[in-house]
């Protein structure tokens, strides 16, 4: 098992351009998270999934959007890029409510 | 809402014991995670705990009081490996009971 994988690992976006972050599990998960990490601060919730069809937003959703066509994919767009979107992402999945979670390796993204 | 503190620093011997703490103040506690991050990586899974007690898993061990809002995580026989950031995690059980609430992380360097 692979687990949970993202990508790209690192990308440098202009203000105002846009991209999808991709996650991946093969753990057959139905729980989906999106977080961000910034210097010195916790993880922060961006979105998550609880299946497929079913997304709702965490503590910081404002500028990003996302989708779960599958149990296996959960992408997080970004359509305006912000320098406030400067950050690390991490993807994580558990197998149910309020369980372990399992984290992928991360996305560094800056916004200049 | 959720507030969890915990040291932003922590220096330690190799060989020797470490305790980090967690305090936290919840609406609806329902679990504690401790994760364990080192630089650049993903964090993953330590301990979990959701009764009073101490939770034993090799060289390391969780502590809960439910009563006290307080855990604390117990390194024995410090390795350099362990130089990481040490993560406490919240779990709710109101409704954004599929969430965890992450502190700040404390940051671990063990010295020769």
């Amino acid at each position: 098992n692979a687990g949970v994988t993202q990508t790209p690992k690192f990308r440098i976006l202009k203000i105002g351009q846009s991209m999808t972050l991709q996650c991946t599990q093969d753990m057959n998960h139905n729980y989906m998270y999106w977080y961000r990490q910034d210097p010195g601060m916790g993880l922060k919730l961006i979105y998550y999934s609880v299946g497929a069809g079913i997304t709702d937003k965490g503590e910081v959703p404002n500028g990003y959007n996302v989708s779960r066509s599958t149990t296996e994919d959960f992408p997080l767009r970004l359509e305006l890029a912000a320098p406030s979107q400067t950050s690390v992402y991490f993807c994580a999945s558990s197998y149910l409510q309020g369980d372990e979670q399992f984290f992928g390796p991360g996305t560094r993204l800056t916004v200049l | 809402g959720q507030n969890i503190d915990q040291p932003t620093e922590m220096t330690a011997t190799e060989g020797a014991i470490v305790q980090i703490n967690c305090t936290y103040q919840t609406s609806g506690f329902n679990g504690l995670f401790w994760y364990q991050q080192h630089a650049g990586e993903a964090p993953t899974f330590l301990s979990y705990n959701v009764l009073d007690g101490l939770e034993e898993k090799g060289r390391f061990s969780s502590f809960l009081s439910r009563s006290k809002g307080y855990s604390y995580l117990l390194l024995k026989e410090l390795q350099m490996k362990d130089s990481a950031s040490y993560l406490c995690a919240v779990k709710d059980s109101g409704a954004g009971s599929y969430q965890l609430t992450f502190g700040k992380g404390t940051k671990l360097s063990v010295i020769p």
